[in-house]
């Protein structure tokens, strides 16, 4: 199975601030990679696809870099709405796995 | 615009069985695989498994922590996956989504597992 580490597990920023989160996968997953955004009580929402692929509504403010083992979520400057739970995810081969998510605090 | 309804939740006993559904419209279910994936409370997700369309064969998945007590189904005449769970375990316990990977996500239904 495809291990994943994501950190922070936590983070504390403002208003503003510019973020990342990183994912790091235990073999190569070439460039399939998902950045989800978790608000409590509700289900995930798929913000990135492939790495880099920006979902249809999602803000400019998010991108994703990286390819391999190695990837980042970087949110440009956040917003209210943006404190969360992140969570990255493998989809190369099964069983496809989450990393173990950042939570995104004031 | 695609939908994703899953219920069935309920409390159970372990060693029961219980199974979910999940109603979708807005899309031509029979050319798409269906995923399930699991949160438990308070916890990261887990992916349960998936069910290929039929085109593909409609074989299934699972995750180690599931395979030979969970059966992903599908009834494309109308438009509705199965997550058929036997032996249930206290570990079970959690929201169970359906998904059409990995773009749309049901709201949840939530499993309980205890006596």
């Amino acid at each position: 199975d495809i291990q994943m580490t994501q950190s922070p597990s936590s983070l504390s920023a403002s208003v503003g601030d510019r973020v990342t989160i990183t994912c790091r996968t235990s073999q190569s997953i070439n460039n399939n990679l998902n950045w989800y955004q978790q608000r409590p009580e509700k289900a995930p929402r798929l913000l990135i696809s492939a790495a880099y692929t920006l979902i249809s509504g999602v803000p400019s403010r998010f991108s994703g870099s990286g390819s391999g083992t190695d990837f980042t979520l970087t949110i440009s400057s956040l917003q209210a709405e943006d404190f969360a739970t992140y969570f990255c995810q493998q989809a190369h081969s099964v069983p496809y796995t989450f990393g173990q998510g950042t939570k995104l605090e004031i | 615009e695609v939908h994703l309804v899953e219920s069935g939740g309920a409390l159970v006993h372990p060693g029961r069985s219980l199974r979910l559904s999940c109603a979708t419209s807005g899309f031509s279910f029979g050319d798409y695989a269906m995923t399930w994936v699991r949160q438990a409370p308070g916890r990261g997700l887990e992916w349960v498994g998936f069910i290929r369309s039929k085109p593909y064969s409609g074989a299934t998945e699972y995750a180690a922590s599931v395979k030979g007590r969970f059966t992903i189904s599908r009834d494309d005449s109308k438009s509705i996956a199965y997550l058929q769970m036997n032996s249930l375990k206290t570990e079970d316990t959690a929201v169970y989504y359906c998904i059409l990977p990995w773009d749309y996500w049901g709201q949840g239904t939530l499993v309980t597992v205890s006596s």
